[in-house]
């Protein structure tokens, strides 16, 4: 059954303003990932939270965690153009990542 | 940092024939590697997981003799999509574990392989 859940399906922004992307699961982690994938190519780790953590930094990005609500929100600041990307949730069940549907991000410069 | 390499990136082919995939971490040692499957728009499909020495691990409704996984070393894993027919065109992306977070599954992605039968 598909564990992650991503809202919204597609967020277009202009560039300079924040990206918000939410990511609903079911079942219980061992962490929750993002990752980002470019068109027509593999995705590229970008932040991992453990499911003892609620919130973390990376650079321009704020991942926050809720696992009593089962939810995660991936914030990235000040968006640029080159931000342009799909970005999805993995759910880390202890041995295999399941990925959510993803949210196609498009920043216009 | 560890890097995936994925062969070949585009590979048109007609209904009928084999074709391989090969997956190969550069760096770093790969006793597992992970075989997914994209469709446009959409989320990735883990197909199997491939074990070095060992035969792969199929997710349900896989087919095992269809799509045959080979892990011949701890750095090459390969993907035979074997009597290929139109309805298996994707986008095929493999994966290791490669990066160092303690009790966490952390992926490197190959760049993806896009398959097109005719």
């Amino acid at each position: 059954s598909q564990q992650g859940e991503e809202d919204p399906q597609a967020l277009s922004i202009q560039e300079g303003e924040n990206a918000t992307m939410n990511c609903s699961y079911k079942t219980s982690i061992n962490n929750l990932q993002w990752y980002r994938q470019n068109s027509g190519r593999g995705l590229v780790h970008l932040i991992l939270i453990r499911s003892n953590e609620r919130e973390k930094h990376s650079g321009r990005l704020r991942v926050t965690l809720d696992t009593s609500k089962k939810s995660s929100s991936l914030l990235i600041t000040a968006s640029r153009a080159a931000d342009t990307a799909s970005y999805f949730c993995a759910t880390d069940g202890y041995g295999k990542l399941t990925f959510g549907q993803g949210t196609i991000l498009t920043v216009h410069p | 940092g560890a890097v995936v390499s994925q062969h070949p990136s585009r590979v048109i082919c007609k209904s009928g024939t084999s074709v391989k995939i090969e997956c190969r971490s550069l760096d770093f040692q790969a006793t597992t590697m992970f075989w997914y499957r994209q469709f446009p728009k959409k989320s990735l499909m883990l197909m199997a997981t491939s074990n070095e020495g060992s035969k792969a691990t199929y997710e349900q409704g896989v087919e095992k003799d269809k799509f045959l996984i080979n892990h011949a070393s701890l750095t090459l894993s390969t993907l035979t999509v074997t009597s290929a027919h139109p309805e298996d065109s994707s986008f095929y992306i493999c994966s290791a574990p490669g990066q160092a977070y303690s009790g966490a599954n952390v992926l490197t992605f190959g760049a993806g392989s896009r398959l097109t039968v005719l």
